[in-house]
């Protein structure tokens, strides 16, 4: 079945410590998307990619960075710039743009 | 500054009755999607609006789209408690590989 794949589920961070979220996708999809959601919240755009070596900052790109060797694949890094990492990280894709959004499962990044 | 606003935020109501949620945008996008999220988890796409007018049905929830009013309703029709979540709107940004996201609506539905 077609999807997309994130992990871990759950993560927890010691202060200091940089972790990789993985997201993969086998729909084909040329655009992927990194998306933070905060308790109670909506969501907010993190880095966008449209195609393989290439991508762009959302709203709140600092303390995160990203890659996208793969068309597959898309993950982000949460470094220790990043002030408040505590959240819910979820990656998406689309067939192209202005396309439906399909999401991952959604990371759970907890900074001890 | 673009904006997608959804009202209301939160909605607690009985099962059997029928409610309405609005998003309103100040973009000139004629796409707008639908998504919901259950607690915990992550969202799911329900709806697709892509022009004017349109109007989509999916069991006991119905989505329409009115461009010229920048305003798009999510219409619930005698509610079961299945649809307790929470819903959010979106729309293409300047860059339509972008969406503008509502900070969504909290559904509770009592039996």
């Amino acid at each position: 079945d077609g999807g997309i794949t994130q992990s871990p589920k759950y993560l927890f961070r010691k202060e200091g410590q940089n972790v990789t979220l993985s997201c993969e996708q086998n729909l084909n999809h040329d655009a992927m998307y990194w998306y933070r959601q905060d308790p109670g919240q909506g969501l907010r755009l993190i880095y966008y990619s449209q195609i393989v070596n290439d991508f762009q900052k959302g709203d709140i790109a600092e303390g995160y960075s990203v890659s996208r060797e793969k068309k597959e694949s898309f993950p982000l890094t949460v470094t220790s710039a990043q002030k408040n990492p505590t959240a819910f990280y979820l990656c998406a894709s689309t067939a192209g743009p202005a396309g439906e959004l399909f999401f991952g499962e959604g990371s759970r990044l907890t900074v001890l | 500054e673009l904006k997608v606003e959804q009202n209301p935020l939160f909605l607690s109501m009985q099962e059997g009755k029928n409610y309405t949620i609005y998003c309103n945008y100040s973009t000139t996008s004629d796409r707008l999607y639908w998504y919901r999220q259950d607690p915990g988890k992550s969202l799911e796409s329900l709806f697709v609006l892509l022009s004017n007018g349109a109007v989509k049905q999916e069991g006991r929830l119905m989505a329409s789209l009115d461009t010229k009013a920048r305003l798009s309703t999510l219409h619930i029709t005698a509610a079961v408690h299945d649809l307790s979540a929470t819903y959010f709107c979106a729309v293409e940004g300047d860059s339509n590989y972008q969406l503008i996201w509502g900070a969504g609506t909290k559904l509770i539905i009592k039996p």
